[in-house]
């Protein structure tokens, strides 16, 4: 699992909440990644960044925002957190050509 | 934009039996070809990859094949056993930004039948 862990593991929240969940990597990778996993869409990318500082968007960025202050740690935020952002995230890093998953964070917004 | 479309959704072999999972992509210039597993609950973890310079690759029960012209790539499971039974997605790689990255197909859920 290339040494990923994601925090917290379950968490269920009310709409327009602010929402944080954090990634933390022990390999050192240059690339991490957050998606959000939905039945029927597969892992869709929501952000990813290439190194300290330097974050771009991926194809359903809209609602979410990101941080990485040091390399072992990716931060996804949901600043108001709507029903439709429930879902379950995981976090990736890159090592060469190949992504490593962490074990998700199951989402729930009532 | 990059697509991928993952066929079929659900399938269930007998056990003993082979398991075929096939993928189409939209880029071109797509070079890279990994294959997920995903079982319940947990993170999808990479079981095997193929480059755009290779036709085929095996790894013991396993093979992926890619037709670079038809921009296709298949997961081949032989002698499935029940623990093969999990959810599959097939990713083929882009270049947008910053670094290549991965669209994912849909997912095929396996379930092996003892």
């Amino acid at each position: 699992d290339a040494g990923i862990t994601q925090s917290p593991r379950h968490k269920v929240t009310e709409t327009g909440t602010p929402v944080t969940l954090r990634c933390h990597q022990t390999e050192n990778h240059r690339y991490m990644y957050w998606y959000r996993q939905d039945p029927g869409h597969g892992l869709r990318l929501i952000h990813y960044s290439y190194g300290v500082k330097d974050t771009d968007k991926g194809e359903v960025s809209d609602g979410y925002s990101v941080s990485r202050s040091k390399t072992e740690d990716f931060l996804l935020t949901l600043e108001s957190a709507t029903s439709s952002q429930t879902s379950v995230y995981f976090c990736a890093t890159q090592g060469a050509d190949t992504q490593y998953f962490g074990p998700g964070t199951r989402l729930t917004v009532l | 934009g990059e697509n991928v479309e993952q066929h079929p959704s659900t399938l269930s072999v007998q056990e003993g039996d082979s398991a075929v999972i096939k993928c189409t992509y939209s880029d071109s210039a797509s070079n890279y070809f990994p294959w997920y597993k995903q079982e319940l609950g947990k993170g999808p973890q990479l079981i095997i990859d193929i480059r755009s310079n290779v036709g085929e690759k095996k790894d013991q029960r396993i093979a992926v094949t890619l037709n670079k012209t038809a921009k296709h790539f298949s997961l081949h499971i032989t002698e499935t056993q029940p623990e093969d039974s999990a959810v599959y997605f097939c990713a083929a790689s882009f270049y947008g930004g910053a670094t290549n990255k991965l669209i994912f197909g849909t997912g095929t859920l396996l379930a092996v039948q003892p």
